[in-house]
């Protein structure tokens, strides 16, 4: 069973439209959860979210962190066409020194 | 610059042809670790490693072996490839393993 699952895997917006990811986690351990974005090649770091830090922000990308409902969202405004991507969500654990990604939401934003 | 360096970027080998795929780091980060990327299985956990000469297996091990003598490196070695390990490799460094992990640009390997 997948400790990390993130929903939809796929999605296909216009331009300007508003889109919500979402990652949800087993309770296990939890230690933090990392939100990257991946285009043609190597992830890149968009957020990290922890007991003590369950909102960030940066321009027109946020995410919140759900410690009871055991989950983050992902949200991107006024999305554009370089917004396309994949987009993973890691967690890690206090039990242990693995990180879980999950399958990663595929954001094709069109003009 | 701070970066993650793999080589190769690109193979294609025969099964059973013992291949490295090496791994380089310049920001002095203590934990490294190894991906797999498949179509519809996201990103993998092969092995990763805390600090020198300490590595521990990840999600799928199996195949796989690594070494980190060095800080700074950490190679993926395949003692004896097979098809199921075509796929789209990563490494992955951090200060830490809950810190944000900067990727090399991946390595694509393809086992005949």
């Amino acid at each position: 069973e997948d400790k990390v699952v993130q929903s939809p895997l796929s999605l296909v917006v216009h331009e300007g439209d508003t889109v919500t990811l979402n990652c949800s986690y087993e309770v296990t351990n939890f230690r933090s959860l990392l939100w990257y974005k991946q285009e043609k090649k190597a992830p890149t770091f968009l957020f990290m979210l922890t007991s003590s830090g369950i909102e960030k922000k940066s321009g027109r990308l946020s995410s919140i962190l759900d410690k009871k409902e055991l989950f983050s969202i992902l949200n991107i405004t006024a999305t554009q066409t370089g917004d396309s991507a994949i987009y993973l969500c890691a967690v890690g654990w206090h039990s242990g020194y693995a990180l879980n990604f999950g399958k990663g939401t595929s954001l094709l934003v069109t003009p | 610059e701070a970066q993650v360096t793999q080589n190769p970027r690109y193979l294609i080998t025969v099964t059973g042809k013992k291949l490295t795929v090496t791994c380089s780091q310049n920001m002095n980060h203590e934990y490294m670790s190894w991906y797999r990327q498949d179509p519809g299985l996201g990103l993998r956990q092969i092995y990763y490693s805390m600090n020198v000469e300490v590595t521990d297996k990840g999600d799928v091990p199996e195949g796989y072996k690594v070494s980190r003598k060095e800080k700074r490196n950490f190679p993926l070695i395949l003692e004896s490839p097979s098809p199921n390990q075509t796929s789209l490799y990563f490494c992955a460094s951090g200060r830490q393993v809950n810190q944000p992990q900067h990727f090399g640009d991946g390595t694509r390997l393809s086992i005949l």
